[in-house]
């Protein structure tokens, strides 16, 4: 079946770097986009943007253009979500999410979930 | 504050009817873009409950519907049930195809 599982939480300084990882099984890595979404402590879910495992493209919120980056490895099956110069409102829960096989603008596969901890 | 504008908290008691709105501009919903619905449990991932604006997925009780028209979607809950008490999110897109959340209902089953 297909599964997605993320990296461990991590604790992290304010201005350190951190890379969450999202390995995928049970389909084709490639014919799927991966999302990322933030969901901060007490807060909703927040859309931060999508990579096209195919072609490595991306589409990132405005938000989070410029520190925050989507990459893959097609040969591991897995995305990364890299975020530098971390904040503490950084603080959140990481998702990974895969889009549906019913529409390609809604996810039905999501990771556990990466909390990132940002403090000094 | 969230693009999409959903009612904070709603509650019902057992085998009542709720009605979750969302409203958006003509930046996002008023595109024709179509809208998705989350329910989302404490400490696990959040689950597709609608797609394309009124279809189920597979497994999803029929207890659970949505419609959309212009700038406004609802999702609506019938036969309110104790495990339905969750945090149900609506998703669509903007004119830029950047994803947009709505900020999130908390519904409490009385």
């Amino acid at each position: 079946q297909e599964q997605l599982v993320q990296s461990g939480a991590e604790v992290k300084k304010p201005g350190a770097s951190v890379k969450v990882s999202c390995k995928t099984s049970g389909y084709s890595f490639t014919g799927y986009f991966i999302h990322w979404v933030r969901q901060a402590p007490g807060q909703g879910l927040e859309w931060m943007g999508w990579i096209s495992p195919q072609s490595g493209g991306t589409q990132i919120a405005p938000k989070f253009q410029g520190r925050f980056t989507m990459t893959r490895d097609t040969s591991l099956s897995t995305a990364y979500l890299d975020i530098n110069n971390l904040r503490s409102d950084d603080t959140a829960v990481y998702y990974c999410a895969k889009v549906s096989t019913l529409v390609a603008t809604a996810v039905d596969r999501w990771g556990q979930g990466t909390l990132v901890t940002v403090s000094p | 504050q969230s693009v999409l504008t959903q009612p904070p908290s709603l509650s019902g008691a057992p085998g009542q009817r709720v009605t979750i709105s969302c409203t958006g501009t003509t930046s996002n919903l008023g595109t024709g873009s179509d809208v998705h619905w989350y329910q989302h449990l404490p400490g696990t991932a959040p689950k597709l409950l609608i797609y394309r604006n009124s279809n189920r997925p597979s497994g999803v009780p029929d207890r659970f519907s949505g419609s959309k028209s212009g700038t406004s979607a609802s999702l609506v809950i019938t036969g309110l049930q104790a495990e339905d008490e969750a945090v149900y999110y609506c998703q669509s897109y903007d004119n830029y195809l950047s994803g947009v959340f709505g900020g999130g209902t908390k519904l409490t089953v009385l």
